[in-house]
């Protein structure tokens, strides 16, 4: 019944290699998005898509390639992983493609932890 | 640069006191939300508050929201020990995305 999941909740890894986190959401929202948050909570969107479709993208180094195979469906692949990639990452969505007096829903995050 | 800043950062308060944070934006916003994470949990909508109002109940939450002062506050009346967690703001002055804070930590002392 869990409407946005992802997978693993926790991942150590070592600097360099390649890792990929899945969501999945069962809401039948339009919109999802991946967001980092740091060890001082500070909460950051990275992308957005819609219908598939990316429409944010936050600056974020090109080693992290977020994939949307169909709307349901967000995945967050991580290349050469740094040190400074440790945070917690969340996948959300939200219905519509305006984020204007919509709510987002959260996924559990995902640990991720490089050594 | 982050749209929303809470304050204070964390919070200690004894079981049936009222809790009372703040939160302040820098640009024009559509809607403000607030939400809560539990430790080791994901964001969980708590209340939306549009731009034309200005207070909003829900439950045993107030939220206020001053558009001339670009803040708003969150008021937890009578707290319980399972209100312990981290609090956000977060708005919507651009039409795809929200800006989250660094959020309240609030502590509730049985």
């Amino acid at each position: 019944d869990t409407a946005v999941s992802q997978t693993p909740k926790y991942l150590v890894t070592q600097m360099g290699n390649d890792k990929s986190i899945k969501c999945e959401q069962n809401l039948g929202h339009d919109t999802m998005y991946w967001y980092k948050q740091d060890s001082k909570k500070f909460l950051k969107i990275m992308f957005s898509y819609n219908n598939k479709e990316l429409i944010i993208n936050e600056t974020v180094p090109n080693r992290f390639s977020p994939k949307s195979p169909d709307k349901a469906h967000l995945n967050l692949h991580i290349n050469s992983l740094e040190l400074g990639d440790s945070a917690v990452y969340f996948c959300a969505s939200s219905p519509g493609q305006r984020i204007s007096g919509n709510t987002i829903y959260f996924g559990e995050g995902s640990w991720l932890t490089v050594v | 640069s982050q749209q929303g800043e809470e304050d204070p950062q964390a919070l200690s308060i004894q079981e049936g006191e009222n809790a009372t944070m703040n939160c302040s934006y820098k640009t024009s916003i559509n809607n403000l939300q607030w939400y809560r994470q539990n430790s080791g949990r994901g964001l969980v909508h708590l209340i939306l508050i549009r731009s034309n109002e200005r207070e909003k109940h829900s439950g045993r939450l107030r939220v206020t929201l001053d558009t001339s002062k670009k803040s708003s506050s969150l008021l937890i009346t009578a707290s319980r020990a399972a209100d312990t967690a981290s609090y956000f703001c977060a708005t919507d002055g651009n039409d795809y995305k929200l800006s989250f804070g660094a959020g309240t930590t609030v502590t509730v002392r049985a």
